[in-house]
This record gives structure tokens, sequence and C-alpha cells, in this order.
């Protein structure tokens, strides 16, 4: 598509439930990427993908977290059980950049606001 | 561990006046550094990208420097109008990997 589209915009549930949190990538770009921002704050760096594989994982908080681009291109943020600390903004964005090659530059969506009640 | 801070987190100034935020980093000696801007209930959009060996980059009213030794970048926009506030964000690659490890942002308000 034109630009990294993600569903829901907006996403309020209940502590304990569990949400999936979809991001659609510019078309072409083969690294994608999920942020969590927090009122006030910069985007935290959650995972990143280059392709189907998850090339770097280590900002996912713990185990209730997770992220899976099975064909390369969609990918959805999975998270169980989830807390009231859980709400946030994820934002995905995508780039063009090839594992080990240049600068990289994001392009991000718009985000899905979540809010655990 | 590696730390990005931006100078405040909130700053005014008046419509035509330059406005200069400072973002600065340790524990890093980054290959380039980036800035984004961030408006409210958006995601942040690329503005420039200046590399190390690059004193200075200039996109319109943008100007951007980076100082490899003092660990700084300063972002600078000349003759601000109200429809530059937002907020501004630096980023650098984390630690020589694909990914971005960004500050936590100055919002700018630019007053008629």
């Amino acid at each position: 598509g034109a630009g990294v589209s993600q569903t829901p915009s907006n996403k309020v549930t209940e502590k304990g439930k569990y949400v999936e949190l979809r991001c659609d990538p510019i078309s072409g770009h083969t690294a994608l990427y999920w942020y969590r921002q927090s009122l006030g704050q910069g985007p935290e760096f959650l995972i990143y993908f280059q392709g189907t594989g998850a090339a770097d994982d280590s900002g996912l908080p713990n185990d209730r977290f997770f992220a899976v681009r099975p064909e390369g291109s969609v990918s959805t943020l999975k998270i169980q059980r989830t807390e009231r600390g859980d709400s946030a903004v994820y934002l995905c964005a995508s780039s063009l950049k090839r594992q080990g090659s240049g600068a990289n530059v994001l392009t991000f969506g718009a985000g899905s606001r979540l809010t655990v009640l | 561990s590696q730390k990005i801070e931006q100078n405040s987190e909130a700053l005014n100034i008046q419509e035509g006046k330059t406005a200069t935020l400072t973002c600065n980093y340790t524990n890093y000696s980054p290959a380039y550094l980036q800035w984004y801007r961030q408006d409210p209930g958006r995601g942040p959009v690329f503005l420039l990208l200046i590399r190390e060996n690059e004193k200075e980059k200039r996109k319109e009213r943008l100007k951007v420097t980076f100082d490899t030794t003092l660990k700084q970048s300063l972002f600078h926009i000349t003759a601000s109008q109200p429809a530059d506030s937002a907020t501004y964000l630096c980023a650098l690659p984390r630690g020589g990997a694909n990914n971005l490890f960004f500050g936590t942002g100055t919002r700018l308000t630019v007053i008629p």
C-alpha cells in the first residue's frame, strides 16, 4: 500500500484478555519494526523483522508479548493476559533496509492505541 | 548503557524566531543520527539524516549539526511558523544493529 497501515486504531480491553494488533507495511519493504510509545515518551523498541524472521526481539518486555510475520509482509503483535501497564500506543514501521547495509529510514504507521481497563 | 537525552520536554518560541533543539547521547558512537517529527495521534515522520563524517545538513528551513566529539546533535528550524509546532525526536541506530533507538522528544510550540 501507499503507507504503513495499522489496525485497529483504538482498542479497549479488560485486564487479562488477549489482544492482536495488525500492521500492513509498505509493499516491498523487507524490514518491519514494532515500537511502543507511552504518553510523553519516545518510541520504545520491541521487535524487528527482516523478512519472515525476527532479527531482534530483545525489546519485548516479557513472554506475554509475541509477534509474527509469516509471509514477510503483514505482521501481528500479540499480547496475552493484558495488564494495565500495557496501555500505550503501539507503532509499526517499515523500511527498505537490507541486513547490514547502509542507513535505515523508517516509515511509521499512525499506531494502535491500546487501553487496558 | 546507551542513552539519548533531548534537552527539554517542551520549548515555546515566537513565530519567526529560530528554534534550536538538542540531542545528546552517551556510551555510543553512531554512524548516523536522524530527526523525526511527530504530530499528535500520528506516527513519527522522517525529516533528516546526518552521518558521522558530516558536520551539517540542511533542508529548506531545517539545519542539523552533528558533533561526534561532544556526542551531540543540534536541530534548528529557522523562521519558525505555527505549523512547525510538533514533537521532534532524535534517533540513532541501536548498537550497530538495524533498528533505531529514540530519544524522549521535545515538544515545540511556535506562538503566533
